[in-house]
Parts: structure tokens; C-alpha cells; sequence
């Protein structure tokens, strides 16, 4: 079975560029979550989609971020317009059911982003 | 709010000793805790989650214990080998947060031959 899948694994644009970061999650899982490690930080937590729909955005630290998930299955994280701040690694998580508090998050590799 | 500490933040050790990480949180309402391992420029693997209903978990080498109500966890770790050598993690889920996880800022382990 394959894992939480990211794409891309290094971006580095310029301030003021837009990105966008694509997560596709293990086949199956309703539950996908989105994290950011920035420099000398611990890991914080971004949002949740259960299959399309938005559980919780509050994490997201702006409205420079936009995440979607269209039809339930991979997700993308957008940035626009990057601001130096937002530099670091963005970590995708699935997990299987909604609501069953014994599921681990897996996680994927993550995307480094560097704005210059 | 839910903050979770990690200490050491690194520890270097010489191959073959027994040695136990420590994770701390402030809110002791968690549904569960995760100990996940990070390799440099790799994804986060999860090595043993407790619920916060039982006292530890075991899996080979590996032992997590959980005291919620002083808001402690400790993972052990026997007979470390350099290819232990990573950051170590410890998430909580807790009860009023849905199943977002809060995490400490690792324990860097370097486990030397």
C-alpha cells in the first residue's frame, strides 16, 4: 500500500510568487490534515478536511493560504502572495475513519519551501 | 492551550545504552499520545501511540508509558543502535481540539558506535 504522497519535495520561489503544494493521501482515508514546521519551531497543525469538506481551519495562519480538496481524494495548499515567513516544511497527514480516536496520522515526506 | 515539551531537545549516547526520552503537556484532557520518529529530510514515522486510557505501550526496543494525570510521557528506548539516531517526537490529541495533533519540538538523538 502506498503512503501519504507530497508534491513537490523542494520549492523555492521569490517572495511575493505563489505556490501551491499537493498532498495525496493514503487511498481510503477520509481524514486529511495539514502541518508546518518553520525554522527553530515545533511541528503546528494547519487544518483538517473530512473527505471535501473543511473541520478545521484554525491553524491556517492567513488568508494567503488556501487549501483545497476537490472530489475527497489529494489536497492542495496554496500560498499567494509568499512572504519570507512562510519558509519551512509543510507535512501532509491522512487517516482512515472520522471519528474513531485509536487511528495514528500518517505522515508524508513533506515539501520544503524557501521564499527568497 | 495545549503546550507539550520535549527534553531534552538532544542527546548523544554511546551504542548499546538504555536511555528514556521525556514529553510533557500542559492540558491532561488527550485522547491519545504519539511518539513519532523523524530521519533527516524524511516524513514522520509513528512508533507507538497510547490511548489515554492505558499506561504504555511496547513495541520491540521500544516502550512509551503515559501518566496523564501529571501530564507526563517517557519513551524508552534499550540497547539504542546507531541506527536509532534521528528526532524523536511526542504528539497529543486532545479531547477538545478534534483530531489534530499538538506537538513538542523533538528530542534529537545521536546514538554513536
Amino acid at each position: 500500500e502506498a503512503g501519504v504522497t507530497q508534491f513537490p519535495s523542494h520549492s523555492v520561489i521569490e517572495k511575493g510568487q505563489t505556490v501551491t503544494l499537493r498532498c495525496d493521501p493514503i487511498s481510503g482515508h477520509d481524514n486529511l490534515y495539514w502541518y508546518r514546521r518553520v525554522m527553530g519551531k515545533e511541528i503546528k497543525f494547519l487544518l483538517h478536511f473530512v473527505k471535501e469538506s473543511k473541520q478545521d481551519e484554525s491553524g491556517m495562519p492567513n488568508n494567503r493560504f488556501l487549501a483545497e480538496r476537490t472530489g475527497g481524494t489529494y489536497s492542495t495548499l496554496k500560498v499567494q502572495p509568499a512572504e519570507l515567513e512562510d519558509s519551512g516544511v509543510y507535512f501532509c497527514a491522512s487517516r482512515p475513519k472520522p471519528q474513531d480516536s485509536q487511528e495514528t496520522q500518517y505522515f508524508g515526506p513533506g515539501t520544503r519551501l524557501l521564499v527568497l | 492551550k495545549q503546550e507539550v515539551t520535549q527534553i531534552p531537545a538532544a542527546l548523544s549516547v554511546p551504542e548499546g545504552e538504555n536511555l528514556v526520552l521525556n514529553c510533557s503537556f500542559t492540558d491532561s484532557a488527550i485522547y491519545n499520545l504519539q511518539w513519532f520518529r523523524q530521519d533527516p529530510g524524511k516524513g514522520l514515522t509513528s512508533l507507538l501511540l497510547i490511548q489515554s486510557s492505558q499506561r504504555e505501550q511496547t513495541s520491540g526496543r521500544l516502550n512509551a508509558s503515559l501518566d496523564k494525570s501529571s501530564g507526563r510521557s517517557t519513551l524508552y528506548i534499550a540497547a539504542s543502535q546507531p541506527g536509532d539516531s534521528a528526532t524523536y517526537l511526542c504528539a497529543v490529541r486532545r479531547e477538545t481540539s478534534g483530531s489534530r495533533l499538538t506537538f513538542g519540538e523533538g528530542t534529537q538523538l545521536t546514538v554513536n558506535p
